[in-house]
């Protein structure tokens, strides 16, 4: 079956690292995405990374895939206010159409 | 600029009154998609579609309808048979297989 968990809630400090968790269960997932959603607005495409990588890094993202245990995490270095949002971890399998599968979101707070 | 437009961005309905929801997109894509958001939630698909004049139900398609006569467009009706439509309304659109999805910025639908 297609399920993808997160944890609901994360609280950093301005400044600190922060890592957003998220594991899936179907082996056949091609693409592992990270999605950003702040108040009132659709989902923003933050970053990607294919099955076969194990990190792949953008500018503060990194984004490390554990394939063996299905885990992926984004951190976020040098977290900043403006990144206070929802984060949607996500996966597409080897098809096409209905099959994009979303976590329910990690709301990141960060506090002053 | 390319990308996907949602309109309106607030849309109030009343008891037993159909509404459609807009989205139109110029990205050239040939999939698009239909989620819901409901506070604290996330997304569950309503309908999509991969090509012109033929699309599938999703996980909560009952109250809902669609049509795509159009490859740019993808609107959705919000029927009377749908009883709790309060909601966040997002469309989606892909380019192909194994390509992350692209966002609107939503429709919020209230009930007078």
């Amino acid at each position: 079956g297609e399920d993808v968990e997160q944890s609901l809630f994360l609280s950093v400090r301005e400044g600190d690292s922060s890592v957003i968790n998220c594991t899936y269960t179907d082996s056949s997932s091609t693409y592992l995405y990270w999605y950003k959603q702040e108040p009132g607005a659709g989902l923003q495409l933050l970053t990607y990374i294919f099955s076969n990588m194990d990190m792949k890094q953008d500018q503060r993202l990194t984004v490390l895939l554990n394939k063996k245990d299905k885990h992926l995490s984004l951190r976020i270095a040098d977290t900043q206010t403006g990144d206070s949002a929802i984060y949607f971890c996500a996966e597409s399998m080897n098809n096409y159409g209905q099959n994009f599968v979303f976590g329910p979101g990690t709301r990141l707070s960060v506090l002053p | 600029d390319g990308g996907i437009t949602q309109s309106p961005k607030y849309l109030f309905r009343k008891e037993g009154q159909n509404v459609t929801l807009s989205c139109e997109q110029n990205l050239n894509h040939d999939a698009m998609y239909w989620y819901r958001q409901d506070p604290g939630q996330g997304l569950r698909l309503i309908y999509y579609s991969q090509i012109v004049n033929d699309f599938q139900k999703g996980d909560i398609a009952e109250g809902y309808s669609v049509s795509r006569e159009k490859k740019e467009s993808f609107p959705l009706t919000v029927t009377s048979a749908q009883k709790n439509p309060t909601a966040f309304y997002l469309c989606a659109s892909r380019r192909g297989r194994n390509q992350p999805q692209h966002f609107g910025d939503g429709t919020r639908l209230s009930i007078l």
